[in-house]
């Protein structure tokens, strides 16, 4: 099976730094992806990690070590906009796709204060 | 990047009913799209996969007679929920996955829609 934890909570202030770690059990690996939900929204894409090391995109930077099946979100310079709940989710094979699908983690709601 | 739109955004029924949503990619086509269900403060799970011209693949537990699911054309798949239920009450979100290259910006990607809100009384 596959399974996915993160933490369910992250609270921080404005300016601040967080990180998100999301360890995983699949059976398969293709790379692992981030989401942001806003509350009543949509999942948006963040980042996708198929290699080992950090990806960096402006304030938001995405890790992955696939020996020890672990990633991490890193959010810099936090907003109060950055209020939301963050998804991980491994890209896993699938029967008969080529591409896999995604199995998601339960989220982490990350709460910024002024 | 790329657009899907859901429709509608709410919905209250009545228990019995049925209740349809659509499903489009707006600015590209996809070849596969995937409906989720989701539980407030919990994660996305993955309702079934639908691949476009094909019958869609259902996710161990999910009724495919009770959730009927047509992917049509490369832009567009409906998930119709019938005879519909209180428990059946829960936010459902589509998605598509582009038809990028392989290494591309495109590739392996998945773009949701805003969902759909289904209350059923």
């Amino acid at each position: 099976g596959q399974s996915l934890e993160q933490p369910s909570e992250v609270t921080a202030v404005e300016g601040a730094i967080v990180q998100i770690n999301c360890t995983y059990q699949t059976s398969g690996f293709y790379g692992l992806s981030w989401y942001q939900q806003h509350d009543g929204g949509a999942p948006t894409f963040l980042s996708y990690n198929a290699l080992d090391g950090l990806e960096e995109t402006g304030r938001f930077s995405s890790f992955l070590s696939r020996s020890d099946s672990y990633g991490y979100l890193l959010l810099q310079e936090l907003q109060m906009k950055d209020s939301a709940s963050y998804f991980c989710a491994v890209r896993s094979p699938d029967r008969g796709s080529t591409l896999g699908r995604l199995y998601f983690g339960r989220g982490t709601q990350l709460t910024v204060w002024p | 990047g790329a657009v899907v739109s859901q429709h509608p955004s709410r919905v209250i029924c009545k228990s019995g009913t049925s209740v349809k949503i659509e499903c489009r990619s707006l600015d590209f086509q996809a070849t596969t799209m995937f409906w989720y269900r989701q539980f407030p403060k919990k994660s996305l799970m993955l309702m079934a996969t639908s691949n476009e011209g094909s019958k869609a693949t259902y996710e161990q537990g999910v009724e495919k007679d009770k959730f009927l699911i047509n992917h049509a054309s490369l832009t567009l798949s409906t998930l119709t929920v019938t005879s519909a239920h209180p428990e059946d009450s829960s936010f459902y979100i589509c998605s598509a996955r582009t038809r990028g290259l392989a290494g591309g910006p495109g590739h392996n990607e998945q773009f949701f829609g805003p969902g759909t809100r289904l209350t059923v009384l």
